[in-house]
This record gives C-alpha cells, structure tokens and sequence, in this order.
C-alpha cells in the first residue's frame, strides 16, 4: 500500500477555503485517492473519492495532478463544524484493506 | 436508515478478563472491519472479513479475534485484555465490486481497561 504524508495540523479561519495536500510518491497505476473527516469520538466518514484530474462533490472538491503522486482536499467556505482530522488514504479498488495516515487535524477558528 | 451499529459505546472490562465487542450493519454489505483507534492516532486495521473469509493483519496480536456468523454481524473478542488494549474499537463495512470505494463506519466502542 502506498505510504501518504500529511500536514500533521492546519488552521483556517471561518469563511475560507482550505486546502489540504498529501503526497503519495509510491502510488501505483491502480490505486484510487479516497479522503476521510473524522470527527472526535466518532467514526471516519467518507469525503471523495478520484483517480485522476479534478473529483468534486457537494461537500468538496480532490485536485490530482498529472502524476499522480499528490492529491489536494479542497474545503470551500469552512465553517466550525468542519473542524476534524482529514486523513488521505491511496489503495485500488478491489482491495479490502486500508491503511491510515497520521492524519491533518483542521481547526477553523471564528 | 441502513447503518453500523456497535454495542456498548463505552466498554469497561478488567485487566485479563475476556471482553467482547459486537457489531451490526443493516447494509448488505460483504466486507466488515475492525479497527483500533489509539487516542490522537490514526485508525489502525486489525482483520477484516470478505464475506466468510477471514483475513488477520500481519501485526494483529493473538490476544484478538473474531467471528462473524451471519452478514449482519461480526464480533470482536479480546481474550485477555491489557492494559495497553484501552483504545476506541472501529467497526466498518464496505460492498466489494462497487465502483466507488467508500468504507462505512459504525460510531465504535470506547473499551477502558482498569
């Protein structure tokens, strides 16, 4: 599985766009990009999803460029409640395992 | 709504006394889950099931195990808990073959260890 680096911490102010980048340098031709938000105490949820080029979705936007060995979560407008930790995870779409990187703990502030 | 269910949320279990924590999904989904979530660290994969088939991580002590009898349920057993094992419990499901990879998961269990 490929390994992913994140920032380990982000902070944002209410109202502005985020962008979270991870590195994937080892990813491989079939592996997928997917993104989590985990809140406190609670269990990861899914965000997006993309392979290649640019994914977006009514809650974010996955920037992949060319070669594939990073990708950048896009948070339009964050708002408290999208205060979480993001984690980036690359696999293909058949496998049935994943590993979780470190992880960037966002923090918007009022 | 189709969900992950665990039970209990908060788990307390005395050290080397055999504590069981389940799991229910109402999704149909053949792929099941668990994972150990360590307070400010990443979810960490301990098995999964792909229908019947069990599949344990290279790094998973013996001291865990699983079952899942039917679909529906899966269950995680620590046979002698230490007091290392006091974590958050993840239990997840994802549908194989669909063309968007996407793991649901349940709220989990918070065991403590005394």
């Amino acid at each position: 599985l490929a390994k992913t680096t994140q920032p380990i911490s982000m902070d944002s102010y209410e109202g502005q766009e985020v962008n979270i980048t991870c590195s994937h340098n080892n990813i491989a031709t079939n592996d997928y990009i997917t993104w989590y938000q985990q809140f406190p105490s609670q269990g990861p949820r899914f965000i997006i999803q993309g392979y290649k080029t640019k994914v977006t979705n009514e809650v974010a936007s996955l920037f992949i460029p060319a070669d594939r060995k990073s990708s950048t979560l896009s948070l339009p407008r964050v708002s408290l409640s999208d205060t979480a930790v993001y984690y980036c995870l690359v696999g293909d779409m058949g496998y049935q395992k994943v590993t979780f990187g470190t992880g960037t703990k966002l923090q918007v502030i009022p | 709504d189709a969900m992950v269910i665990q039970n209990p949320r908060y788990q307390v279990t005395q050290f080397g006394k055999p504590v069981t924590l389940s799991c229910s999904q109402t999704l149909n989904h053949n792929v099941m889950y668990w994972y150990q979530q360590k307070s400010s660290q990443a979810p960490k994969l301990l098995f999964h099931y792909y229908d019947k088939d069990f599949n344990n991580e290279a790094d998973t002590p013996d001291n865990f195990q699983s079952r899942r009898p039917n679909t529906s349920f899966c269950f995680l057993d620590i046979r002698s808990p230490g007091l290392g094992d006091a974590a958050m419990y993840l239990c997840a499901t994802s549908r194989d073959g669909v063309s968007s990879y996407e793991q649901y998961f349940g709220p989990g269990t918070r065991l403590t260890v005394t």
